[in-house]
């Protein structure tokens, strides 16, 4: 348990369905992350929001819509998906972006779109 | 542009030491970090270097040299539980914002 949740564990999707991932951490920490891990690929950093506001968009298509209502809540809003979205995504959390604080994964939602 | 380079796996046996090297190119390096990822479950952190020189924490240690883009993280009397996939993560501020770049990591394989 790393103090960081994730919701669901794994989603089954059509490329026509809308759906939203599912992040929460109770590290009272300020930053909060999406990285999507495939196959034989680095983790790929996606979004970064630093006090709930939007600090980096890692060139991510316009399918994947990230949303930070609070510092302890993250989402991520799928709609019309491609196959090659299927991976591991996962969610992160640090005290605050930069300087030597660490991040704290969650255990990750495995996607599967179809 | 922004790379990392580290082997893609690397077997060990139980009580003896590993290196695993990491190299880097990024334009603005704000610090390396190392996380374990064991098979199924989420990477956890290991180890930060931001300074040259070596950071010690328990069995496991880690090196950087910024002039060479350079990094190893040293796992010292290796056990079972460390077979695992090992992250090595540079933290880009190059473009003013922060970017985390990761290498592909690398899979040890520890052998009783």
């Amino acid at each position: 348990e790393t103090g960081v949740t994730q919701t669901p564990r794994h989603l089954v999707m059509g490329m026509t369905n809308k759906k939203s991932l599912k992040c929460e951490q109770h590290l009272g920490h300020n930053a909060m992350y999406w990285y999507k891990q495939s196959a034989k690929k680095p983790l790929e950093l996606m979004f970064v929001y630093n006090f709930k506001e939007q600090t980096e968009n890692n060139s991510v298509p316009s399918r994947f819509s990230p949303e930070c209502p609070n510092s302890s809540h993250l989402f991520l809003h799928l709609h019309t998906l491609q196959p090659e979205d299927s991976a591991l995504y996962l969610c992160a959390s640090s005290q605050e972006v930069g300087s030597s604080y660490e991040q704290y994964f969650g255990p990750g939602t495995r996607l599967t779109v179809t | 542009g922004q790379n990392i380079d580290q082997p893609t796996e690397m077997t060990a046996t139980e009580g003896a030491i590993v290196q695993i090297n990491c190299t880097y190119q990024t334009s603005g390096f704000n610090g390396l970090f190392w996380y374990q990822q064991h098979a199924g479950e989420a990477p956890t952190f290991l180890s930060y270097n931001v300074l040259d020189g070596l950071e010690e924490k328990g069995r496991f240690s880690s090196f950087l040299s910024r002039s060479k883009g350079y990094s190893y993280l040293l796992l010292k009397e290796l056990q079972m539980k460390d077979s695992a996939s090992y992250l090595c993560a540079v933290r880009d501020r190059a473009s003013g914002t922060y970017k985390y770049i990761f290498g592909t990591g690398t899979r040890l394989k520890v052998l009783a």
